[in-house]
């Protein structure tokens, strides 16, 4: 089976940074992903990860252990716009074939 | 970047009828489609599985004569919600990984459904 679990909300001050902890116990790992999600509207692909380490993209940077079955998401200079829905998903399966299974999402709330 | 396409975006049908909802790979031929459903402040729960020229794979507990996925082409999947109930009323979501995109999967806009 599979269980994704990620902090339900999350409030941060304009400017600051904030982690997003997503912790994962599947059958079988291939990657993970971070999507960002607006209501009312599709997820946005953030960062994949598949070794372990840290990935930066911008203000964002995803980080990876496989042997704790643990990932972060790290905001950075929060912006108002960051508002939104963030998930984890893990792809199980080999190769890229697999499917992603998305944790029920951390909603991030910035305030100024 | 590659797009995915879903149409419609907002569907209203009356209890008991059927409403098919379309996914297009617009520049890139999907190997994979996946269907998603989202309630209203919760996550992406995965339906079913969508293999070009194959049968759909359906999550446990998704009932495949209730959602008939067709994937008959490599650009095209739909998904049709059969004899609806206000219960259905989500929001639809399909994603597309291409046969030369690596890890990436690309969402569609997503469809919403309301059932009355």
């Amino acid at each position: 089976g599979q269980n994704i679990d990620q902090p339900t909300e999350m409030t941060a001050t304009e400017g600051a940074i904030v982690q997003i902890n997503c912790t994962y116990q599947t059958s079988g790992f291939n990657g993970l992903f971070w999507y960002q999600q607006h209501a009312g509207e599709a997820p946005t692909f953030l960062s994949y990860n598949v070794l372990d380490g840290l990935e930066e993209k911008g203000r964002f940077s995803s980080f990876l252990s496989r042997s704790k079955g643990y990932s972060y998401l790290l905001l950075k200079e929060l912006q108002m716009k960051d508002s939104a829905s963030y998930l984890c998903a893990v792809r199980e399966g080999s190769g890229n074939t697999g499917k992603l299974i998305f944790g029920q999402g951390t909603t991030l709330q910035v305030k100024p | 970047g590659a797009v995915v396409s879903q149409h419609p975006s907002r569907v209203i049908c009356k209890s008991g009828t059927s409403v098919k909802i379309e996914c297009r790979s617009l520049d890139f031929q999907a190997t994979t489609m996946f269907w998603y459903r989202q309630f209203p402040k919760q996550s992406l729960m995965l339906m079913a599985t969508s293999n070009e020229g194959s049968k759909a794979t359906y999550e446990q507990g998704v009932e495949k004569d209730k959602f008939l996925i067709n994937h008959a082409s490599l650009t095209l999947s739909t998904l049709t919600v059969t004899s609806a109930h206000p219960e259905d009323s989500s929001f639809y979501i399909c994603s597309a990984r291409s046969r030369n995109s690596g890890n990436t999967i690309y969402f569609g806009e997503g469809s919403w459904l309301t059932v009355v």
